[in-house]
């Protein structure tokens, strides 16, 4: 079935990078983009980013652009998310999904399961 | 951006009852419009695409409606399993954007 899994939870100090893989499987890699959106403990969806897995092309939050950075390996069907320059307010559950089609502009319908990531010194 | 406005943020209803949540943006974005459920330590699921297509496996008495700014997600007769999160999503930009939610909860 179509699915994407996420790596598992990760504790970073205030300062440092995390990166989050999410591989997919039961359809093409490459005919769909991958993005990532992330939600803070008991706060709403937030958008990071889309990578296509076609061609690599990427769009970022303005709010992330400096700090966060997306790519795929068409060989293993895997996208990767990392964060740079870790803080307090970006603990939370972060979760890759695929738009209905190739480009950022789509409904998600298929999500990954999760990765809580905590900032604590 | 576009900003997406939910209303209300909670709402409180029985079994059975007809319930709609509305969702307001920022400037048109014609019928690029999803709905999603959450039920608490999950993801997200897809309930609605493009403002009125429901996503396969959804049951029917969720619909949507609505176009341009405006928007309506409607659950014709609440199941227990409805108890949840619910947020719109606008993708008329490559720049996504999320309401902030609605939490139905039981009266």
């Amino acid at each position: 079935q179509v699915q994407l899994v996420q790596s598992g939870a990760e504790v970073k100090k205030p300062g440092a990078s995390v990166k989050v893989s999410c591989k997919a499987s039961g359809y093409t890699f490459t005919s769909y983009g991958i993005s990532w959106v992330r939600q803070a403990p008991g706060q709403g969806l937030e958008w990071m980013g889309w990578i296509s897995a076609y061609n690599g092309n990427t769009n970022y939050a303005q709010k992330l652009q400096g700090r966060v950075t997306m790519t795929t390996d068409t060989s293993t069907s895997t996208a990767y998310m990392e964060l740079r320059s870790l803080r307090s307010d970006d603990t939370a559950v972060y979760y890759c999904a695929r738009p209905q089609g190739p480009y950022a502009e789509g409904a998600f319908d298929i999500w990954g399961q999760g990765t809580m990531v905590t900032v604590s010194s | 951006d576009i900003q997406m406005t939910q209303s209300p943020s909670t709402l409180s209803a029985s079994v059975g009852d007809r319930v709609t949540i509305t969702c307001r943006a920022s400037q048109s974005i014609s019928s690029w419009l999803a709905w999603y459920q959450q039920k608490p330590g999950k993801a997200p699921k897809l309930l609605i695409y493009k403002a009125s297509s429901l996503e396969s496996g959804v049951p029917s008495r969720f619909s949507g409606s609505g176009s341009g700014t405006e928007f309506t997600l409607t659950i014709s007769s609440l199941q227990p399993d409805d108890f949840a999160t619910y947020y719109c999503q606008q993708y008329n930009s490559y720049l996504i954007t999320f309401g902030q939610g609605t939490r139905l909860e039981i009266k």
